[in-house]
Order: C-alpha cells, then sequence, then structure tokens
C-alpha cells in the first residue's frame, strides 16, 4: 500500500471557481504535512505545511484530519496561474513520501 | 541566491555507460535527497543524507551510489546505466531531517538511457 494517495484527476474548473483536493495517508506516525505544487516540466515548489489547526494562505486553505488520516487543499477563486499538478506530502522521521499529485487545469 | 544547483540538465547515456549526476545547495540544509520521478509513479527516494558523513537507502536505490562530499554537495551515480534508469532526476534539501520545513528542489536533471 502506497504511504500517501492522491486522486490522479484531471480537474478541469473554470476560473473563479472553488476546487478541492483531497489526501490520504497510511502511517498513523506521520509527523508533518505538506502541499507542493509542480508546473509542467518543473520542480515541485512549496505550497504549504499543513497544521492540524488548519492553516490559510490566501485563497488557499489546507486541513489535517489526523482521525481519519487525511488533508486537503482547497482553492477559492481560481486564477489561470492556479493551473498546475499539487502533490500531497508527508513526513516520516527522515524520509518524506509524495503522492502522484493532482493535475489541475483553470479554463477561462 | 541560488538555492540548490544541479547538474547536468539533460543527459543521454547508452546502456552499461556510468555518469554521476551533481547536487550542490547554498542554504547551509543539513539533509539532502535524491529522488526520480516517472510518470504515474511520482517521486521516490533513492538515497538520502540526513545530515554530512552520513548516508541512508531509500526506496529504489538498486543500480546508484551516492557520495555526500561535504555539506554542501550531494552527488549521484549511476554505475552502468539501464534502461529502467530514464526518469527525471530531483535533488532536495531541507535544514533539519524530518522537520517542519519542506524541502527546496533542484530544477532536475532528464536522463534517458537508450
Amino acid at each position: 500500500r502506497k504511504e500517501v494517495e492522491q486522486d490522479p484527476g484531471p480537474f478541469n474548473v473554470p476560473e473563479g471557481a472553488t476546487v478541492a483536493f483531497n489526501c490520504t495517508y497510511s502511517n498513523s506516525a506521520s509527523q508533518s504535512f505538506f502541499w507542493y505544487r509542480q508546473d509542467c516540466r518543473k520542480e515541485p515548489k512549496l505550497l504549504m505545511s499543513v497544521y492540524s489547526s488548519g492553516n490559510e494562505d490566501g485563497r488557499f486553505t489546507a486541513q489535517l484530519n489526523r482521525a481519519s488520516q487525511y488533508i486537503s487543499l482547497l482553492i477559492r477563486d481560481s486564477k489561470l496561474s492556479d493551473s498546475a499538478t499539487y502533490l500531497c506530502v508527508v513526513n516520516i522521521g527522515n524520509q518524506f513520501y509524495f503522492g502522484t499529485g493532482t493535475s489541475l487545469t483553470v479554463i477561462p | 541566491n541560488a538555492g540548490v544547483t544541479q547538474t547536468p540538465k539533460f543527459q543521454v547515456l547508452k546502456t552499461g555507460q556510468s555518469m554521476t549526476l551533481q547536487c550542490a545547495q547554498d542554504m547551509n540544509h543539513n539533509s539532502m535527497y535524491w529522488y526520480r520521478q516517472d510518470p504515474g509513479m511520482g517521486l521516490r527516494l533513492i538515497y538520502y543524507s540526513a545530515s554530512e558523513g552520513t548516508t541512508d537507502k531509500g526506496e529504489v536505490p538498486n543500480g546508484y551510489n551516492v557520495s555526500r562530499l561535504n555539506k554542501r554537495e550531494f552527488s549521484l551515480r549511476l554505475e552502468s546505466a539501464a534502461p529502467s534508469q530514464t526518469s527525471v532526476y530531483f535533488c532536495a534539501s531541507t535544514r533539519y531531517r524530518g522537520a517542519d520545513y519542506g524541502y527546496t528542489f533542484g530544477s532536475g536533471t532528464r536522463l534517458t538511457v537508450v
């Protein structure tokens, strides 16, 4: 079983829409959680960390549910520039485990 | 501020050839990592170095070796390249192992083995 599972999508949404991605993780000992963004043929870049209390950064909101072992990312008022692949990442000890990513395309 | 620098950016090898991928970071990070990314597989850890002087295997270490040359540099070597090693390779670093800081990635090396 994979450490981190994501719906690969693709998600195709119109500009201005709200879109949510979910990710589940298998190891209850997971310590830290992140969302990364990866543009086509580029390296992943940290979008935001995910905290138990939930956290917000502008149009982006991340939530963590330890009991159900999932994390979520909500994007409000989608922009064309939000088109990318979003990677869910879980840290256990020395290692970080990546989901395969969810593809988002925002359509004009 | 360069961050994490990888060289080369592109490489084509013949089966059986060897090569070393170079990675250097200028952020005084302690931990460094090598990943490969394949379609549908996501990023998979090859080797990591939690601190200078230590290296450990990740999920897919077979066919690779690493050297943590100093705090800044962490190289990945393919001794005898195989077509299955065709992939995009990313180096990453973080300040502390397992801490709540996330990674900084290099821009990647696109390797094709023919």
